[in-house]
């Protein structure tokens, strides 16, 4: 089994739709959750960061944390096609020393 | 905020020879450095641990003698791809984290560079 699970996709929605990007994960013991938003030949850029279960919003994105059943999300409002890039939830062991990345959903987000 | 410069995005040799990739960070002291690689629609396999001033560690699995990594100051860590082959091409990311901070969170990455060996 995988540290982290993470559905490849490709997820195409139309302009406006939310989105919703899901992971899951196995080891409790990693504490601190992120989401990267990756473009196309690029380096991944820190789109969330979270601790703790419930919901943290920024904009047009809220990160999700569920730790009870070990699952992470994040929701795009009013998605556009500025958004279209491949979205990889990221989770870090209490002393930040090890982070094990999921393998990345692609979105398309069609105007 | 924290910026992690790469160098070169793109590059392009024969087989046999070696290549290196330059990670600075540019506005803040890294003691610590991450070299990924990877694969396209795939996700980021780290390959090694690069600490300032000691060996770096590397993933189970990945070469040390063919993927010489050295820290020799806090803003700068390189990656040289030794003698590569077509089957080391791919795209190699490197990551830093800001020591004052010390954040667990939001590694910066660098750009990427895509090395196809051929």
């Amino acid at each position: 089994q995988k540290e982290v699970e993470q559905d490849p996709g490709p997820l195409s929605v139309p302009e406006g739709a939310i989105v919703s990007l899901n992971c899951t994960y196995s080891n409790s013991a990693f504490q601190y959750f992120m989401w990267y938003r990756q473009y196309s030949r690029k380096g991944p850029e820190l789109l969330m960061y979270t601790y703790s279960s419930g919901n943290k919003e920024d904009g047009r994105f809220t990160a999700q944390v569920d730790k009870s059943s070990k699952y992470i999300s994040l929701f795009i409002r009013d998605s556009q096609p500025s958004d279209s890039a491949t979205y990889l939830c990221a989770i870090t062991d209490t002393g930040g020393f090890k982070t094990i990345f999921g393998a990345g959903t692609r979105l398309f987000v069609k105007a | 905020g924290a910026v992690v410069s790469q160098h070169p995005s793109r590059v392009i040799c024969k087989s046999g020879t070696s290549v290196k990739i330059e990670c600075r960070s540019l506005d803040f002291q890294a003691t610590t450095m991450f070299w990924y690689r990877q694969f396209p629609k795939q996700s980021l396999m780290l390959m090694a641990t690069s600490n300032e001033g000691s060996k770096a560690t590397y993933e189970q699995g990945v070469e040390k003698d063919k993927f010489l990594i050295n820290h020799a100051s806090l803003t700068l860590s390189t990656l040289t791809v030794t003698s590569a082959h077509p089957e080391d091409s791919s795209f190699y990311i490197c990551s830093a984290r800001d020591r004052a901070t010390g954040s667990a969170y939001g590694y910066t990455f660098g750009s990427g560079t895509r090395l196809t060996v051929v």
